[in-house]
């Protein structure tokens, strides 16, 4: 069975550019979440999809940050314009359900 | 709200010592419990997990019981190997959204 998986798996940018992250979960997973590990710390819910609809949201930075799941498939969270803060490791993972969740590799985004 | 605390690592132990990992949480109502593991240049993967009080999950000779009365769920593994030097996340996941919340993860170093 394929794993989650993530593009690009690291990505440097200057501060106020534009970048976009790509995650596709394990087939038949219907929840879908974007999470963001800042070196040191525990990984943080972005966003959380059921299906195409979002679940959750209340962590993302709304002025900078969207994400969608088109199709209730794969997702893509786009951060315009970047910040030096952003500079992290961006989780996607994939689950049905009850906490336990299968997660990708991650993108690692530098932001200069 | 729902929250997680971890021992601070790194912890350093030589091969086939004794491992313990504090996690201790907050939380409304009855969660389930988790711990991740991040291997170096991977993604977090499930170790093992329990759903109601009392149960112990355990895995690749790791154990974690859920103690409701002292709301922990400690890491335990009786003897270690240099192979299992990685960084250790502890989570909650309740009923109600199923929204996992992670710990900032200890970091754990086996020296041969």
């Amino acid at each position: 069975e394929a794993g989650v998986a993530q593009s690009p798996r690291y990505k440097i940018i200057e501060k106020r550019q534009s970048v976009a992250f790509w995650c596709n979960p394990i087939s038949g997973h219907a929840t879908l979440y974007w999470y963001q590990q800042i070196l040191g710390q525990g990984p943080k819910l972005l966003i959380q999809f059921q299906n195409n609809g979002v679940v959750d949201d209340s962590q993302l930075p709304k002025d900078r940050f969207s994400a969608e799941r088109l199709k209730g498939v794969d997702s893509t969270l786009k951060i315009q314009p970047a910040k030096l803060e952003d500079s992290a490791v961006y989780l996607c993972a994939s689950g049905v359900g009850a906490g336990e969740l299968f997660f990708g590799e991650g993108s690692r985004l530098t932001v200069l | 709200g729902n929250s997680v605390t971890q021992m601070e690592g790194p912890v350093t132990l030589s091969e086939e010592a004794f491992l313990t990992i504090n996690c201790t949480y907050t939380a409304t109502g009855y969660p389930s419990l988790f711990w991740y593991v991040q291997y170096p240049g991977e993604g977090l993967q499930l170790l093992l997990k329990a759903t109601k009080a009392d149960d112990k999950g355990s895995n690749k000779g790791f154990e974690a019981t859920y103690r409701k009365e002292t709301t922990s769920f400690h890491l335990e593994k009786g003897s270690v190997q240099v192979s299992d030097s990685a960084v250790y996340f502890c989570a909650l996941s309740d009923g109600g959204s199923y929204i996992p919340t992670f710990g900032r993860g200890t970091s754990l170093i086996v020296h041969p």
